[in-house]
């Protein structure tokens, strides 16, 4: 198998804090992670393409400098959301990409709850 | 601009029946397609994918369908089981899954016993 895993599960932070998610690949090496988030009853939607060793590319309207990442290692990606506001509070998904084959598929983690009070 | 679309966002069937699910998309560069399963506060589970060199990917219970000229691909799950309650999401990318995903909106499957 395939298996993502994401560290904490839920958080709950005080309004201008900073939080640090933590993706890890488990069983395989990934060079490239992916960083969604999702609202209620939505669907998932990209916030930026994480590759190892390099600067993260972000998705149009997304701040960069607000959600900092940090691909580290073949196994490790983390999301820094800075300066936390209550609409920054959803359920953030990473999800890792498994090379294999002719196509590869993303393996996704089982997400982190975000409550900004 | 919703370049995959999942217009039913909900499906109930009956214990033992076929559910199928459907998705449709715009992007005629997208050339991979995803199915996955997802509960209720837990990340997506990878259920099934197809590359548009084929029309039909079958594995046990799931098979999914992919028509090119339709820009349309639907999942087949039969028998439906109560555990399969779940919402789906159909996702596509572009040059064999190396690009990013763009998902649907998701379709709501409840399995009635």
């Amino acid at each position: 198998g395939a298996v993502v895993s994401q560290h904490p599960s839920w958080v709950i932070c005080k309004s201008g804090t900073s939080v640090k998610i933590e993706c890890r690949s488990l069983d395989f090496q990934a060079t490239t992670m992916f960083w969604y988030r999702q609202f209620p009853k939505q669907s998932l939607m990209l916030m930026a393409t994480s590759n190892e060793g390099s600067k993260a590319t972000y998705e149009q309207g997304v701040e960069k400098d607000k959600f900092l990442i940090n691909h580290a290692s073949l196994t490790l990606s983390t999301l820094t959301v800075t300066s936390a506001h209550p609409e920054d509070s959803s359920f953030y998904i990473c999800s890792a990409r498994r090379m294999g084959g002719s196509t590869d598929t993303q393996y996704f983690g089982p997400g982190t709850r975000l409550t900004v009070l | 601009d919703q370049q995959v679309k999942q217009n039913s966002p909900s499906l109930s069937v009956q214990e033992g029946r076929i559910s199928i699910l459907n998705c449709d998309y715009t992007n005629s560069m997208f050339d991979y397609f995803l199915w996955y399963k997802k509960y209720p506060a837990e990340g997506p589970t990878f259920l099934i994918s197809i590359s548009s060199i084929k029309d039909k990917n079958e594995d046990g219970r799931f098979t999914v369908f992919l028509n090119k000229s339709a820009k349309h691909l639907s999942l087949h799950i039969v028998p439906s089981q109560p555990g399969d309650s779940a919402v789906y999401f159909c996702a596509a990318s572009g040059s064999q899954g190396a690009q990013k995903l763009v998902f649907g909106q998701g379709t709501r499957l409840t399995i009635n016993p």
